[in-house]
């Protein structure tokens, strides 16, 4: 089956730090770059940070730039967000989206962070 | 940064109704780059729509994607209750950033 799967989520206190994976099945990995994106309760879809296929180029959104680092493992089929200096604000639930032909064509279901005191 | 608004907020229909959906850009771009997502409750998004009209794999042809920067709308023609979501569009064009609309709710009633 095609699919992506985050897991890594959990509860962390303001200044914290957690990584998140997501693992990939049924289609080439190595082939696609990849994205982050957060949704916190209630709100609307973030775009966070992308990787491109091989991992040698990153881009980040302004407002995690310098605290997170995303990452890729093409022979474990795994990417990776270290979400570090987390901030209450931080708090979503994370999705990782392959990007597809100008446009995410596949979403895991979601790992969620939470940063509270 | 390309920033989309979209309307309504919240749009209310009947089964076999048809949705209208719109999404602005503050600039121009490629309606290349423009694609529609849909989110179920409880549910990760699902991609609709890419480069503006196309529909993605398994995607009912009940969905159609239309307009070029920077006016673009969703069409959902004969709603079924199924199709109670929020709708984001995307803009995935304006390299390296990449932002969605704040999305339009779809009520079934």
């Amino acid at each position: 089956e095609v699919q992506l799967v985050e897991s890594g989520g959990g509860l962390v206190q303001p200044g914290g730090s957690l990584t998140l994976s997501c693992t990939a099945s049924g289609f080439t990995f190595g082939n696609y770059w990849i994205h982050w994106v957060r949704q916190a309760p209630g709100k609307g879809l973030v775009w966070v940070s992308r990787i491109n296929n091989d991992g040698s180029d990153t881009v980040y959104a302004d407002f995690v730039k310098g605290r997170f680092t995303v990452s890729r493992d093409n022979s474990k089929n795994t990417l990776y967000l270290q979400m570090n200096s987390l901030r209450v604000e931080d708090t979503a639930l994370y999705y990782c989206a392959r990007g597809g032909d100008r446009s995410f064509d596949l979403w895991g279901q979601g790992t969620p962070a939470t940063v509270s005191p | 940064e390309i920033l989309l608004t979209q309307s309504p907020g919240t749009l209310s229909l009947s089964p076999g109704e048809r949705a209208t959906l719109s999404c602005r850009a503050s600039q121009n771009f490629s309606s290349r780059y423009l694609a529609w997502y849909q989110q179920k409750p409880g549910q990760a998004p699902r991609l609709l729509i890419y480069g503006a009209s196309s529909r993605a794999n398994g995607i009912p042809d009940r969905f159609s994607g239309s307009g070029s920067g920077p006016d673009f709308t969703l069409t959902i023609s004969r709603l079924e209750p199924e199709d109670l979501a929020v709708y984001y569009c995307q803009q995935y064009g304006h390299s390296p950033q990449i932002t969605f609309g704040p999305g339009t709710r779809l009520e079934i009633k």
